[in-house]
């Protein structure tokens, strides 16, 4: 079974309401990473936070992470039209062998 | 600039046919991967390399084969006996300091 499990498959909201997206995961992580995707194109890295972080910003976004419950969540403020993709939680370790991806979020930013 | 590029951006295959996919970087890193994915599905590990001459499967490798000649490179085969080959396909490499992966633009694979 996938290591993340985003939450919700699919969201849609209002051009400046902000998006939070959930991610889960199984067994003990070293750093979770949340990246977007366009359709039909590549992974865009957005932020990574390590285990001992709690919550991490940058610029619009803003993640946190609760290890407690192996969950977290990713707070897109202000949303844009240009928000809407699809967005992937991955957990893995420095060394990368482990990186397993969840099927992600689809976000639809309605202008 | 640096970054990753893969080629060809769409290919088609005819049944019992091997395609190769091409994955370059230059952003000197020494790990990469390739992924699978599948339409609106997350991504799933093939193939990854930590070093030149390495390589170890990932979930999914029955069907695919890699090489690592070069640091630069790591194209992957799609063998004539993967059953299910479409699907969109990915490749990234690692920023070893800090975890985190950098993307190419991906390959469309389509068998006819």
């Amino acid at each position: 079974s996938q290591q993340g499990e985003e939450d919700p498959q699919a969201l849609s909201i209002q051009e400046g309401e902000n998006a939070t997206m959930n991610c889960s995961y199984k067994t003990s992580i070293n750093n979770l990473q949340w990246y977007r995707q366009n359709s039909g194109r590549g992974l865009v890295h957005l932020i990574l936070i390590r285990s001992n972080e709690r919550e991490k910003h940058s610029g619009r976004l803003r993640v946190t992470l609760d290890t407690s419950k192996k969950s977290s969540s990713l707070l897109i403020t202000a949303s844009r039209a240009a928000d809407t993709a699809s967005y992937f939680c991955a957990t893995g370790d420095n060394y990368g062998q482990n990186f397993v991806f969840g099927p992600g979020t689809r976000l639809s930013v309605l202008p | 600039d640096g970054g990753i590029t893969q080629s060809p951006k769409y290919l088609f295959r005819k049944e019992g046919q091997n395609v190769t996919l091409s994955c370059e970087q230059n952003l000197n890193h020494d790990a990469m991967y390739w992924y699978r994915q599948d339409p609106g599905q997350g991504l799933r590990l093939i193939y990854y390399s930590q070093i030149v001459n390495d390589f170890q499967k990932g979930d999914i490798a029955e069907g695919y084969s890699v090489s690592r000649e070069k640091k630069e490179s790591f194209p992957l085969t799609v063998t004539s006996a993967q059953k299910n080959p479409t699907a969109f396909y990915l490749c990234a490499s690692i920023t070893p300091l800090t975890g985190e992966q950098f993307f190419g633009p991906g390959t469309r694979l389509t068998v006819l």
